[in-house]
């Protein structure tokens, strides 16, 4: 077991760029989350997987965001059309109850 | 609906001093009650959690807090800070609903030699 993994670590991208970014949970864990961070602020809820299933989204996730977990294992999160405040940094937790264990993040640079 | 309330945006302290960062919470029932800290480009990692029984629960880094349900607070001590602690920190509450976590907006420490 190697915790949570999310690649890539980095990721600069022109706007109007598509970007995907992945996220592994820990194995035992049926739960995963993607939130989003800027600068200066705390975790912001994106969507959340039971297993396969997407159970919740956020207001915050525009039509422009979709994200996927076949099987119930990995995760993907992918962004079209790219802006310039996507830009952040992109988090994956996972948990089998109670408490999250994060991924280092993906950090979205959008030029 | 729930909430958390992390009061200080920055928290200076000296090398060797001791800590204690603020965390309030508003939750009908009993919260389920978290810290997190976050160094400078990665991601969270859990310190401690509090789910029931004694009110003073060690974590790891030897950092400890105290749940008060009268005050409604969570607050996170350290005895004697080292440089490696600056970093931001998180307080945070599960929601009642399901498994999502309710963040506060951190605390952002930051250490004099």
């Amino acid at each position: 077991d190697t915790g949570v993994s999310q690649n890539p670590r980095h990721k600069i991208t022109k706007r109007g760029q598509n970007v995907t970014f992945r996220c592994d949970p820990i194995s035992e864990h049926n739960r995963l989350y993607w939130y989003r961070q800027t600068l200066g602020q705390g975790p912001e809820f994106l969507t959340y997987f039971q297993n396969e299933a997407q159970l919740e989204k956020s207001r915050l996730l525009s039509d422009r965001f979709s994200a996927e977990r076949p099987k119930g294992s990995f995760s993907t999160l992918e962004i079209q059309r790219t802006e310039q405040g996507d830009s952040a940094m992109y988090l994956c937790a996972s948990s089998f109850s109670y408490g999250y264990t994060f991924g280092s993040g993906t950090r979205l640079t959008v030029v | 609906a729930q909430s958390v309330t992390q009061p200080d945006i920055h928290i200076t302290v000296s090398e060797g001093a001791s800590l204690e960062l603020r965390c309030n919470y508003s939750y009908g029932a009993t919260p389920y009650l978290f810290w997190y800290v976050q160094s400078p480009g990665q991601g969270l990692q859990l310190l401690l959690k509090y789910f029931s029984g004694d009110t003073l629960v060690q974590g790891i880094k030897g950092f400890e807090a105290e749940f008060k349900r009268s005050q409604s607070s969570f607050n996170l001590r350290k005895p004697s800070v080292h440089w490696s602690d600056a970093a931001e920190y998180f307080c945070a509450v599960h929601r009642d609903s399901n498994y999502q976590l309710i963040w506060g907006a951190g605390t952002k420490l930051i250490i004099k030699p």
